[in-house]
């Protein structure tokens, strides 16, 4: 099984700040990777596919970029709505797996 | 607007089973994988299980294989999870998801295999 290990678990930060979250693979998914948003009591949100592509409707702020096994999603400039946790997901083969979740706390 | 709206969820006995249903809505239901994803609370989110569009081929995760049966109804636009043997390990919230979205690469057009759309999530609670 791919194991995806995401770097931090937690991450303090203030609005208007660039933040970045990792993702590592145990091994290359090429660039089969999906990014995904969640807030408390709700459904995640699919953020990013193919490591890379926003998908629609999604802030520009938000961008994806990796491949093999090291990924980043990164928010330019942090805004109130964006507190939340964040996990990644190999779909290069089953079993799927995510990464243990980002959560992204207000400083 | 595109829909999934999953039900069945409910207090179950260890040992017990249960059925969840995930009824489609305004999108071509046969023609996308749809999956089951849970998330025990206060933990990540795991993958359960994928049915596939075309040939209706079947993903388990390890922890549920043996178990758990996943099916879909086409023509009902409905995915279904039967759940036999429940542990308390099994306690979540499940979800089903759509496959998606398109997307176009060289001039070929794909659909990709993240988890596009999601339910609502039905609770599964397995205790005695």
């Amino acid at each position: 099984d791919i194991q995806m290990t995401q770097s931090p678990s937690t991450l303090s930060a203030s609005v208007g700040d660039r933040v970045t979250v990792t993702c590592r693979a145990s091994q290359s998914i090429s660039s089969w990777l999906a990014w995904y948003q969640q807030k408390p009591g709700k459904a995640p949100k699919l953020l990013i596919y193919k490591a890379s592509n926003l998908e629609t409707g999604v802030p520009s702020r938000f961008s994806g970029s990796g491949s093999g096994t090291e990924f980043t999603l990164t928010i330019s400039s942090l805004q109130p709505d964006d507190f939340a946790t964040y996990y990644c997901q190999q779909y290069n083969s089953y079993p799927y797996t995510f990464g243990q979740g980002t959560k992204l706390e207000i400083k | 607007e595109v829909q999934l709206v999953e039900s069945g969820g409910g207090l179950v006995q260890p040992g017990g089973s249960l059925r969840l249903s995930c009824a489609a809505s305004r999108f071509t239901f046969s023609t996308f994988a749809m999956s089951w994803v849970r998330q025990a609370p206060g933990k990540g989110l795991e993958w359960v299980s994928t049915v596939s569009d075309n040939d209706g081929s079947t993903y388990y995760a390890d922890s549920v294989k043996g178990r758990f049966t996943i099916s879909r109804d086409n023509s009902k636009s409905t995915l279904y999870l039967q759940m036999n043997s429940l542990r308390a390990e099994d306690t979540a919230v499940y979800y089903c998801a759509k496959e998606g979205p398109h997307y176009y690469d060289s001039s070929i057009y794909y659909t990709s295999r993240s988890f596009h759309i999601w339910g609502q999530g039905t609770l599964v609670t397995v205790s005695s």
